[in-house]
Order: structure tokens, then C-alpha cells, then sequence
């Protein structure tokens, strides 16, 4: 069964600063990987989609790696601004027999930047 | 429409009531997921389905929770008889059949039962 973890479970930074997120999984075998913004009380909004041939994509400041082999992924935001907080959730799509499209997501990283 | 449409926003129901929760998917997306979140930030797979056929219903509460995708109708989660667990928000997520799979989220639906 595929398990996701994300650390810092919560993350204060003052404003300006470059920051990295991270993300596991004990299940190699993905087929991609999503990072979403939520903020409070609010819906998932997408930032960034990597398939599981790709290492990396970018958006903007936002930078996500992935590194299917040892069960891992980053997000790197550069130059934060007191907009970007919210809670960061990574969610994995695996390959399986009956293929199942469902994401399992972490437990997210809530994000403060100072002002 | 260019977005996941989900309501009510907010549902109270009282216990052992039944709640119905409807998504209306992107325009094109021929695949619907319902997820759950509850304790702030864990997300529980219902079932999803691929067009109005069910495509995979593993994390369903089969004795109280039912799903149904409709051909032009908005798809709907009904919860039986509900319970003070069932307290959550309910988020509806849609992808195309081809292409990255990207999946995109409704507001979602805050149940709450008293």
C-alpha cells in the first residue's frame, strides 16, 4: 500500500527567502506526481504535474523534482512572499494491475511567510 | 465549464439523515473522483468513476455511502442514515482519459453532521 510523507509538517519563513518542501513514498511504481496548494477553507489547486519519466518542472518560482528510485520528491519556491502560504499537499497516482487513477496524498506542509 | 463545480458549499444534517453532495466535472473530463478529508489534512479515495460507469470504488462505505454519475446530470454522493464520523469535506476532482491525467479539484463540500 502506498504511503506518502511529507516534512516540515509546518514551516515559518520570513518573506524573501527560498524554501524546500518535501515529499517520500514507499511505492516506486508511480505513474505521476501532483503538487496542490490548499488554503483554508478553500478547494486543491494545482501547481504542478510530474509524470514519472520527467526530474523535474517548473512554474514560475515554483521548482518540483522528483526522483522515482528512491521515493522521493521536492518543491522549491524561491523568493517567498506572505501570498504563498497556505498548506502544500503532495498525492501520487500508482501503476496498478486494475489501473486505478486515484491520488494518495500526504499530510501536507502548512507554509507561513512572514511579512 | 473550465471548473470543477460542487454544492452545496455547505450541508448540516442532523444524525442519522441522509446528505446529497453533487459535482458537476469539467466539461470533457471523462473521469470523476470523490475524495474525503477529514482531521484537517487527510484525504480518504471514495470512488471514482469513468463516465457513468463505476471505475473503482475500493474506499466506499458501501453500507451507507452510494455514487452515481448520470449522463448529463451532475454527478452525486448520497450518505444514508449519517454519522457524526461522516463530519468532513467532500471533494469531487476530475481528469480526461488522455494526456497527463492531471486531476483538478472542486471548493468541495462541508459536511457536517450534529
Amino acid at each position: 500500500k502506498q504511503e506518502v510523507t511529507q516534512i516540515p509538517a509546518a514551516l515559518s519563513v520570513p518573506e524573501g527567502e527560498n524554501l524546500v518542501l518535501n515529499c517520500s513514498f514507499t511505492d516506486s511504481a508511480i505513474y505521476n506526481l501532483q503538487w496542490f496548494r490548499q488554503d483554508p477553507g478553500k478547494g486543491l489547486t494545482s501547481l504542478l504535474l510530474i509524470q514519472s519519466s520527467q526530474r523535474e518542472q517548473t512554474s514560475g518560482r515554483l521548482n518540483a523534482s522528483l526522483d522515482k528510485s528512491s521515493g522521493r520528491s521536492t518543491l522549491y519556491i524561491a523568493a517567498s512572499q506572505p501570498g504563498d502560504s497556505a498548506t502544500y499537499l503532495c498525492a501520487v497516482r500508482v501503476i496498478s494491475s486494475g489501473s486505478a487513477r486515484q491520488l494518495t496524498f500526504g499530510s501536507g506542509t502548512q507554509l507561513t511567510v512572514l511579512p | 465549464g473550465e471548473e470543477v463545480a460542487q454544492t452545496p458549499k455547505h450541508l448540516v444534517r442532523g444524525e442519522g439523515q441522509k446528505a446529497k453532495l453533487y459535482c458537476a466535472p469539467i466539461k470533457g473530463h471523462s473521469y470523476v473522483f470523490w475524495y474525503q478529508q477529514v482531521l484537517k489534512n487527510e484525504f480518504k479515495f471514495l470512488i471514482s468513476f469513468q463516465n457513468e460507469n463505476v471505475f473503482d470504488e475500493t474506499g466506499m462505505p458501501k453500507e451507507r455511502f452510494s455514487a452515481k454519475c448520470l449522463p448529463n446530470s451532475p454527478c452525486s454522493l448520497e450518505i444514508q442514515a449519517t454519522k457524526l464520523e461522516d463530519s468532513a469535506v467532500y471533494f469531487c476532482a476530475s481528469s480526461q482519459y488522455r494526456g497527463r491525467h492531471e486531476q483538478y479539484f472542486g471548493p468541495g463540500t462541508r459536511l457536517t453532521v450534529t
